[in-house]
């Protein structure tokens, strides 16, 4: 079955460094996105790649980094530099002519 | 600024009765629109979408309305079930050439909709 994979589910670091989250599709998809869901927040979008080894920042990429080596792969690491990093973290994916996005099914970071 | 905006936080209805979900942009440029609903810890399915050639799209229980003029659309559910109890997203976008999003999508903030039996 194709679709979007993201682990780990639950994800818990310590203050001061630095953690990778894991997106994997193989959906054949081009575009690749991160999102992050706070409570009243909404889906505040990180960074997005609309092609392999290219991506850019999106509305709040302070303190993250990505890269986009493979078609299939979109890892998300979340710096000591992020001030908040504790919430749930959302990839997606879609393909050009198509409408909409897959979503994984998220990962919660909780600094400890 | 936002683009798009659910000036509802939270919506509660009686099971059976129709739940009417709002949603208004304030982009002209955009001409896709989507719903997508999210329950917790999951990540958000795909619901439904209009086109801005129409004015409706409907979907089984679930229809869309897009009012252009107004830049308004709302989703309506009938009937509700406690089922449908989740956060709904309200979702735009430009489209481009191949019939699909130009750029990323725009959310907002999001509803959640409970459904009493």
């Amino acid at each position: 079955d194709g679709g979007i994979t993201q682990s780990p589910k639950y994800l818990f670091r310590k203050e001061g460094q630095n953690v990778t989250l894991s997106c994997e599709q193989n959906l054949n998809h081009d575009a690749m996105y991160w999102y992050r869901q706070d409570p009243g927040q909404g889906l505040r979008l990180i960074y997005y790649s609309q092609i392999v080894n290219d991506f850019q920042k999106g509305d709040i990429a302070e303190g993250y980094s990505v890269s986009r080596e493979k078609k299939e792969s979109f890892p998300l690491t979340v710096t000591s530099a992020q001030k908040n990093p504790t919430a749930f973290y959302l990839c997606a994916s879609s393909s050009r002519g198509r409408l909409g996005y897959t979503f994984g099914s998220g990962t919660r970071l909780t600094v400890v | 600024d936002q683009q798009v905006k659910q000036n509802s936080p939270s919506l509660s209805v009686q099971e059976g009765r129709i739940s009417i979900l709002n949603c208004d942009y304030t982009n002209s440029m955009f001409d896709y629109f989507l719903w997508y609903k999210k329950y917790p810890a999951e990540g958000p399915t795909f619901l439904i979408s209009i086109s801005s050639i129409k004015d409706k799209n409907e979907d089984g229980r679930f229809t869309v309305f897009l009012n252009k003029s107004a830049k308004h659309l709302s989703l309506h559910i009938v009937p509700s079930q406690p089922g449908d109890s989740a956060v709904y997203f309200c979702a735009a976008s430009v489209g481009d050439s191949y019939g699909g999003s130009q750029g990323n999508l725009i959310f907002g903030k999001g509803t959640k909709l409970s459904v009493k039996p």
